[in-house]
């Protein structure tokens, strides 16, 4: 099984529409992330979150939120979805210690 | 501001033809510089990290360096199932990193 698994995989919605992106892990991980992924502007940091009463803005937070449920799940809500919100969405998680911080396999998200 | 650039933005080779990938950073308190592989439609798949200058990794046919400025990543005698995306990421403290937009390589055989 997937140490970080991602639901759904894929998903088109409509502008207004809220949608939500869900994350487990079985890492046992503290530390977990969301980035974004656009073509020519790389990753971007969007929420991360230390521990479960613990939660920061990335980079990009505006127009998302974040809900850290428990340790192994953290997961993103689009309010109201607009297209330029059509991107790769990965969730990520890191131990305390290495600074090393690993993907899980993305949700791509299509907004119309 | 931290910057991360990776050159090229594309690189073809042929089987066999070995290559070097540049990152150039420009950060400060820098605590680590990652490199990760990503294949199309799949999560970045960590490589290597690299922690004080003259420091070297190598794995496989991939060998990463790092100098104050920059990262080099090495490939020698690609084979095509190297081709992928490569994505070097800066650590500045508070586990987060700062992505460059990434290389990608394009192994003919």
């Amino acid at each position: 099984d997937a140490d970080v698994t991602q639901t759904p995989r894929n998903r088109i919605t409509k502008t207004g529409k809220r949608i939500m992106l869900e994350c487990s892990q079985t890492k046992g991980h503290d530390r977990m992330y969301w980035y974004r992924q656009d073509p020519g502007l790389g990753l971007r940091l969007i929420y991360y979150s230390f521990d479960v009463k613990d939660i920061n803005k990335g980079e990009i937070s505006d127009g998302y939120s974040v809900s850290r449920q428990a340790q192994a799940k953290f997961s993103l809500s689009l309010e109201s979805a607009i297209p330029n919100q059509t991107a790769l969405y990965f969730c990520a998680t890191s131990a305390e210690t290495s600074g090393r911080i690993e993907f899980g396999p993305g949700t791509r998200l299509t907004v119309t | 501001e931290d910057q991360v650039t990776q050159s090229p933005e594309a690189l073809r080779l042929q089987e066999g033809e070995s290559s070097s990938l540049n990152c150039s950073y420009t950060v400060s308190g820098l605590r680590g510089l990652f490199w990760y592989r990503q294949d199309p439609g799949k999560g970045p798949e960590f490589l290597f990290t690299l922690y004080s200058a003259g420091e070297e990794k190598e794995k496989e046919r991939l060998k990463a360096t790092l100098t104050k400025k920059e990262s080099f990543l090495h490939i020698t005698a690609p084979k095509p199932e190297d081709s992928a995306t490569y994505l070097c990421a800066v650590h500045k403290g508070a586990q987060k990193l700062v992505f460059g937009q990434g290389t990608r390589l394009t192994i003919n055989p």
